[in-house]
């Protein structure tokens, strides 16, 4: 079964501060991964799409890698800020680019200023 | 553009009652995703459409959903009868493409079903 998960839960640090969020996957077949941002009562928000064939994506502060043999992908945040608060979710694509995206179950994440 | 539109965003009924939930997608994307979230199962696809035709619906838990796509700028999700087990927060997305691109999401629907 195809699963993704993201480890830890829940993350709280102070402002300022470098942090990585994981997520990991069970089949390394992947068509590509995305991070979305999910705010308290918002719908999800694209922050990096990776394509199969990469191995990184940058955006602003944001890095996302992407290491398919070890079934892993990493979300960068540099310098966080309160306003980083929210819930990051790492879903990947299989079977192409007709496949469905599987969702991790997340990371809230919270910046304390 | 004035993003993926959903409505109500509150939905509360009673057991049995019918409930509509509707999406207005992004102008020019011909393909429309309805998705469930859910503590317990996280976000999962329920049926998407590409020119408003039904691709694949095998997410619908059961028979009680159906979705229909009548024009390219509107989308209803129902559930009929409903039960307690359905309260979750209910998204609309909507894309160019079938998976090359990004998706767009609505702010979803949240439903209680008591």
């Amino acid at each position: 079964k195809q699963e993704v998960t993201q480890i830890p839960a829940a993350l709280s640090v102070p402002e300022g501060e470098n942090l990585v969020l994981n997520c990991s996957f069970t089949d390394s077949a992947i068509y590509n991964l995305q991070w979305f941002r999910q705010d308290p009562g918002k719908g999800l928000t694209s922050l990096l799409l990776i394509q199969s064939s990469q191995r990184e994506q940058t955006s602003g502060r944001l890095n996302a890698s992407l290491d398919k043999s070890s079934g892993r992908s990493t979300l960068y945040i540099a310098a966080s800020q309160p306003g980083d608060s929210a819930t990051y979710l790492c879903a990947v694509r299989y079977g192409g680019s007709q496949g469905n995206l599987i969702f991790g179950k997340g990371t809230k994440l919270s910046v304390k200023p | 553009d004035a993003g993926v539109i959903q409505s109500p965003r509150h939905e509360v009924t009673e057991m049995g009652q019918e409930v509509t939930l509707r999406c207005k997608p992004i102008s020019g994307h011909d393909y429309l995703f309805w998705y469930r979230q859910t503590m317990m199962r996280g976000l999962e696809l329920l049926i998407y459409f590409n020119n408003n035709v039904p691709i694949d619906d095998s997410g619908m838990p059961e028979d009680r959903f159906s979705a229909k796509m009548p024009n390219a700028s509107f989308s209803t999700l129902k559930i009929q009868p409903s039960e307690p087990r359905d309260s979750a927060v209910y998204f609309c997305a909507s894309s160019t493409s079938r998976g090359r691109v990004t998706q767009y999401f609505g702010p979803g629907t949240r439903l209680t079903v008591l």
